[in-house]
Parts: structure tokens; C-alpha cells; sequence
């Protein structure tokens, strides 16, 4: 079993429409647990930056952390073409640098 | 706002060569630096930690006389690929850990194919 799971998608939703991202974990210790856009043969770009549970609010994207289920989502409002890209899901310990990565779920937006 | 600077974007080199990667952080000191690699619609997956000053930190599995690392700079961390094969071909990706936040910097990635 892989410790972070992501599904890999597509996703593909209209212009507009709430898109929700999701991931699984195994490794109830996480506590870090970060999102990241990453556009074609680019590196990623830190979306999202939660500690422990609970929900986080910026702008268009609402990150949230359940611990007791070991699940975290990420929601895209007014999605637009401009988000279509992959996402990942990235996760840590407290006392540790490492970062642990879902494999991406790609979203398409459709104009 | 801060930065990570990744040179060069992409490189093609003959089977046998080595080929080096730089990793920039450009308006902040960065004493730690990740090196990742990432394969087709796969995760990205730590290969070493750079230290500046000390010696990299290698990920079980990674080949450190392949993949080395030098940190000699706050600023400066380098990978060289060396005798290059066609199944070291992927995308690399650099890092750097920015106060307690590690994961805040990414560079734009190093896609390398090895013919």
C-alpha cells in the first residue's frame, strides 16, 4: 500500500464548476500536508499549506484535513481553464524534512 | 517573492557523459536543498538531501557515485548525472527549504534524455 494515494484522473469538469481533489494516507503521524499545481514540464507551485486538521481559505481554494478519516481535499471554486493542470498531494511529519507525494490528479477545465 | 532558479530547463546528452544540474535560490539563503526526479504521471520522489557545507543525504536506492551533489554555496546546490545511460532520462526537480517551511520552492525542472 502506498502511503499517500491519488487518484490519477483525468478529471475533466466545464468552466465554472466546483472541482474537488482528493487524497488518502495511511501514516496517521502526517501533520504537514500541502498542495501543489504543477503545469506541463513544469515544477510544482505551492497552492495550499495546512497543519494538523481543519480548513484553510485562499481565494478561489479551500484546502481541508480530516485526520480521523485520513483523507484531505482540496476545493477549486469557479474553476477556470487556466486551472487545468495536475495537482499533488504532498505530505510530512513533524520532525522530519521529507516530504511524501500522491502521484497527481490531472484536471482539465473546459472553456 | 522568493524564488528557485533551475538550470538548464531541459538537456539532451550522448550515453556515457555526465551532465550537471544547478539549483539556485535567488533571493534567499538556503541551507538545505532537495534533488527529486520524476517519471511520467508519477509522484515526485526525493533522491537526496543537499546540505551547504556538508555531504548530501541520499535517499535508500539512489546511487550516490552516480547522482552527485555538491552544496558549496547558500545559494548553489548541483546534481551531476555521471556516465549518463538512456534510463537516467527523466524530469528533475530541485528545491529549497525555506526557514522551517520545506517544500514552499520548487524549481521549474530539468528534463533530461540520455540517447
Amino acid at each position: 500500500q502506498k502511503e499517500v494515494e491519488q487518484d490519477p484522473g483525468p478529471l475533466s469538469v466545464p468552466e465554472g464548476a466546483i472541482v474537488s481533489l482528493n487524497c488518502t494516507y495511511s501514516n496517521s503521524a502526517f501533520q504537514y500536508f500541502m498542495w501543489y499545481r504543477q503545469y506541463s514540464r513544469k515544477g510544482p507551485e505551492l497552492l495550499m499549506y495546512t497543519y494538523s486538521s481543519g480548513n484553510k481559505e485562499d481565494g478561489r481554494f479551500t484546502a481541508q484535513v480530516d485526520k480521523s478519516s485520513k483523507y484531505i481535499s482540496l476545493f477549486i471554486r469557479d474553476s477556470q481553464p487556466s486551472d487545468s493542470a495536475t495537482y499533488l498531494c504532498a505530505m510530512k511529519l513533524d520532525s522530519s524534512y521529507k516530504l511524501i507525494f500522491g502521484s497527481g490528479t490531472r484536471l482539465l477545465v473546459r472553456p | 517573492g522568493a524564488v528557485v532558479s533551475q538550470h538548464p530547463s531541459r538537456v539532451i546528452c550522448k550515453s556515457g557523459t555526465s551532465v550537471k544540474i544547478e539549483c539556485r535560490s535567488l533571493d534567499f539563503q538556503a541551507t538545505t536543498m532537495f534533488w527529486y526526479r520524476q517519471f511520467p504521471k508519477k509522484s515526485l520522489m526525493l533522491m537526496a538531501t543537499s546540505n551547504e557545507g556538508s555531504k548530501a543525504t541520499y535517499e535508500q536506492g539512489v546511487e550516490k557515485d552516480k547522482f552527485l551533489i555538491n552544496h558549496a554555496s547558500l545559494t548553489l546546490s548541483t546534481l551531476t548525472v555521471t556516465s549518463a545511460h538512456p534510463e537516467d532520462s527523466s524530469f528533475y526537480i530541485c528545491s529549497a527549504r525555506w526557514g522551517d517551511l520545506t517544500g514552499a520552492f520548487f524549481g521549474q525542472g530539468t528534463r533530461l534524455t540520455v540517447v
